[in-house]
């Protein structure tokens, strides 16, 4: 099975400053990487798939890169909204996993 | 607009078993592709199960495989999961999700709300 480790598990950033978020897996899924967002108390949105495409809606300070093993989730200027819990989700398969989790909060 | 809403959920025994249900509208069911998704309370998101848009390809996690069934209905435009041998780990929020194509392998754009599925004796 490909394992995915996603890091930081938590961080705290100040309003406006750009944060990133990394996804490592333990085989090459090529470009088969999504990010969700996940609010407190909501349900998980789709931000970015195929790695660096952006969801229709999503503003632009998200962006994705990344192929093979290494990825990256990065908020450009960080808002007070953007508090979340951040995930990255491989399907290069049918067999689909998530990664642990980044939690994001406002210092 | 896309709605999912589950149903089925509750408490249940050990080794017992439920089907939770998802009721589907908003887009054509018959061209995507849905699956299930569990969060246990505090914890981070369980891809548990998929199914394609004809279910030609269904797909479950290592940690439910031989106990748990997913199923669709193009008539009733309605997804299932039938949980066998229930675990006190299965213990989750379930949440219905829809597919971004017609294939397992893909992303969710749209998930319901969920229903609780508590595991105790």
């Amino acid at each position: 099975d490909i394992q995915m480790t996603q890091s930081p598990s938590s961080l705290s950033a100040s309003v406006g400053d750009r944060v990133t978020i990394t996804c490592r897996t333990s085989q090459d899924i090529s470009y088969y990487l999504a990010w969700y967002q996940q609010k407190p108390g909501r349900v998980p949105k789709l931000l970015i798939y195929a790695a660096s495409i952006l969801q229709s809606g999503v503003p632009s300070r998200f962006s994705g890169s990344g192929s093979g093993t290494d990825f990256t989730l990065t908020i450009s200027s960080l808002q007070p909204e953007d508090v979340a819990t951040y995930y990255c989700q491989k399907y290069n398969s049918a067999l689909i996993t998530f990664g642990q989790g980044t939690r994001l909060e406002i210092k | 607009e896309v709605q999912l809403v589950e149903s089925g959920g509750g408490l249940v025994q050990p080794g017992r078993s439920l089907r939770l249900s998802c009721a589907a509208s908003g887009f054509i069911f018959d061209d995507y592709a849905m699956h299930w998704v569990r969060q246990a309370p505090g914890k981070g998101l369980e891809w548990v199960s998929g199914i394609s848009w004809n279910s030609g390809s269904i797909a479950y996690a290592d940690s439910v495989k031989g106990r748990f069934n997913i199923s669709r209905d193009s008539a009733k435009n309605s997804l299932d999961l039938h949980m066998n041998s229930l675990r006190t780990e299965d213990m989750a929020l379930y949440y219905c999700a829809k597919g971004n194509g017609a294939g397992v392998r893909g992303v969710i754009d749209y998930w319901g709300q969920g229903t609780l599925v508590t595991v105790s004796s």
